[in-house]
């Protein structure tokens, strides 16, 4: 496709359960970048790969959470053990290289934890 | 603390010009960047300005630069109704964001 897909758009879950949620970048964009957006804040940053490493994972909150970009494409990011202050938007960005002039953003995944 | 910060809400009327403004603390930014989402959009890139720039002007926006005190600003003029969003500035590094800065534009 032409732009970032982040798929499921929805995704409900239970407190205490596994969730992967998975972002396919525009092709050839080495940069991939996940944030988490609660309502009426700003884009929280949690993670950055540049090609199949994570550059920056400083934002990631706990170590129940961690994200993989094996083949330096897709990337999935890993939530365990679910609360309910996980509940928020999950975005993935990806740009041609770190520092280029346009990140392009999905439509984000919106996970909630009941 | 913060690495960006905004303004929180500008309230302003159609036609007259608004300003946003925000700070930054990483200094290594090659670009800073103005994004915009509309109510369950996604976040769209407005414009950037490269950190060797104080000014930046494309069409109805101009955004203003000052490296030394850190300080970005994005001014809209003629502001229209469809230009009520929230406003991000973000800036390179790891592409840290504001909190954002919701604009109402009032007929």
């Amino acid at each position: 496709g032409a732009g970032v897909s982040q798929t499921p758009s929805n995704k409900v879950t239970e407190k205490g359960k596994y969730v992967e949620l998975r972002c396919d970048p525009i092709s050839g964009h080495t940069a991939l970048y996940w944030y988490r957006q609660s309502l009426g804040q700003g884009p929280e940053f949690l993670i950055y790969f540049q090609g199949t490493g994570a550059a920056d994972d400083s934002g990631l909150p706990n170590d129940r959470f961690f994200a993989v970009r094996p083949e330096g494409s897709v990337s999935t990011l890993k939530i365990q053990r679910t609360e309910r202050g996980d509940s928020a938007v999950y975005l993935c960005a990806s740009s041609l290289h770190q520092g280029s002039t346009e990140a392009f953003f999905g439509q984000g995944t919106r996970l909630t934890v009941v | 603390g913060e690495d960006v910060e905004q303004s929180l809400f500008l309230s302003v009327r159609e036609g007259d010009s608004s300003v946003i403004n925000c700070t930054y603390t990483d200094s290594s930014s090659t670009y800073l960047y103005w994004y915009k989402q509309e109510p369950g959009a996604g976040l769209q890139l407005l414009t950037y300005i490269f950190s060797n720039m104080d000014m930046k002007q494309d069409q109805r926006l101009t955004v203003l630069l000052n490296k030394k005190d850190k300080h970005l600003s994005l001014r809209i003029a003629d502001t229209q109704t469809g230009d009520s969003a929230i406003y991000f500035c973000a800036e390179t590094a790891k592409l840290q964001f504001g909190a954002g800065t919701q604009v109402v534009v009032t007929p």
